[in-house]
């Protein structure tokens, strides 16, 4: 069973900044957090993945707090081609993915 | 660059056929994973190599599907006997596995419908 908790849907207006949320309590020590985002149609996507410290790439930011229970992908200014299903995965580094049901991001024109 | 490339793209078979799918990993990719997804549903994991070694097969649902990665590179998904249930989005994966770089790269999947 996929580790990590999402809401099923949200909306984001375009040219707006997307802030998607994952509860991952039971994280061990040595598991990072990952996303990836699946397009429709298309095979799933890497994004960003920290451990500890904020991550940031060309295509997104990760938040992870403190006690590193939950995390936050940011998606600086949205566009319509952000929209699709965005996993949040802990796992050990190397170790197969258990994707959860993911959140389903439309972006609004 | 080339990314993972997977043939077919889209492959029919009535039921009781063998069907073999093709994956072609990022060149020097040591990892290589197959997953399975059915429509609506998030991919499931299948199969994993480290090299030309399967490590890991606990997610093939039956003895049915058999994979292998002879030399390292290449790896074929053979599916034996096929039925309806098997239809599904198969993907592949493939990943540097350096300290730096675990993430995975997929492929555009092979869309298979047994009928």
């Amino acid at each position: 069973d996929a580790k990590t908790t999402q809401p099923p849907s949200m909306d984001c207006a375009e040219g707006r900044a997307a802030n998607l949320p994952c509860n991952h309590s039971t994280i061990s020590g040595n598991e990072y957090v990952y996303w990836y985002r699946q397009i429709h149609s298309q095979g799933p996507q890497y994004i960003i993945h920290g451990l500890k410290n904020n991550e940031t790439n060309e295509m997104a930011s990760l938040i992870i707090t403190e006690d590193r229970k939950s995390s936050t992908l940011i998606l600086p200014h949205a566009t319509l081609r952000d929209t699709a299903v965005y996993y949040c995965i802990v796992s050990y580094s190397g170790d197969k993915i258990i994707f959860g049901k993911g959140t389903r991001l439309h972006i609004l024109p | 660059g080339a990314g993972v490339s997977q043939s077919p793209r889209y492959k029919v078979a009535k039921r009781g056929q063998d069907v073999a799918l093709r994956c072609d990993p990022i060149s020097g990719h040591v990892s290589l994973f197959w997953y399975q997804q059915a429509l609506g549903q998030g991919p499931e994991f299948l199969t994993y190599f480290q090299n030309e070694a399967q490590l890991d097969k606990s997610g093939l649902p039956s003895d049915r599907f058999f994979a292998e990665r002879p030399e390292g590179s290449v790896s074929t998904l053979k599916i034996q006997r096929t039925q309806q249930e098997d239809s599904a989005v198969y993907l592949c994966a493939s990943s540097a596995a350096t300290r730096l770089s675990y993430e995975q790269y997929f492929g555009p999947g092979t869309r298979l419908t047994v009928t």
